[in-house]
């Protein structure tokens, strides 16, 4: 079973929408992150949260937010989808400098 | 901004061949540095820290010139499972924080 899953997988959403993504992870870190990836641009870190209180915007936070619900969950949102919001994303945790990632949520905003 | 920069390729080896990829970074501060393998359209996965000293595990050699602030990644032996794109990472400071990824060396292994 994998350790860091989302939902949904895939997600095809219109301008304006709101979407969420959701990330659960069974390893009990304490850190985990939202990451995009765009061809050509690697990864880029949107949040990241160290504990249930600690919430911190990443490079590229804007037209985003996040929810830290429990250790376990992390989720994403977009209040109103744009079309340059349509890539490819990651969740991960870490521990001890290594970071693991889920299978990732291709979103296409048209 | 910090920057990890490598060659994006693609690299195109036969197989049973050496390959070498180099990343250079930015900041002078970096603390720890990693190599992650990511398959088409999947996760990244860690492949291994980069340490001071250099590290091995098996086909794979990796070394740390932080004199010129560059990392190097040396397969021996390609096989075709090799083939992928691998990531350069970078940390930033101490308390493994957040990390900075380069943008990925793409490398084809073919028959």
């Amino acid at each position: 079973d994998a350790d860091v899953t989302q939902t949904p997988r895939n997600r095809i959403t219109k301008t304006g929408k709101r979407i969420m993504l959701e990330c659960s992870q069974t390893k009990g870190h304490d850190r985990m992150y939202w990451y995009r990836q765009d061809p050509g641009l690697g990864l880029q870190l949107i949040y990241y949260s160290f504990d249930v209180k600690d919430i911190n915007k990443g490079e590229i936070s804007d037209g985003y937010s996040v929810s830290r619900q429990a250790q376990a969950k992390f989720s994403l949102s977009l209040e109103s989808a744009i079309p340059n919001q349509t890539a490819l994303y990651f969740c991960a945790t870490s521990y001890q400098g290594e970071q693991f990632f889920g299978p990732g949520t291709r979103l296409t905003v048209l | 901004r910090k920057e990890v920069e490598q060659d994006p390729g693609p690299f195109n080896v036969p197989e049973g061949a050496t390959v070498a990829f180099n990343c250079t970074y930015s900041n002078s501060a970096s603390q720890s540095f990693f190599w992650y393998r990511q398959d088409c359209r999947k996760e990244p996965k860690l492949l291994m820290s980069v340490y001071s000293s250099g590290n091995e595990d098996g086909r794979f050699t990796a070394q740390l010139n932080r004199a010129s602030q560059y990392i190097s990644l040396l397969i021996r032996d390609s096989k075709l499972s090799d083939s992928a794109t691998y990531l350069c990472v970078v940390n930033e400071g101490s308390g493994y924080s957040t990390l900075t990824f380069g943008k990925g060396t793409m490398l084809l292994v073919s028959p």
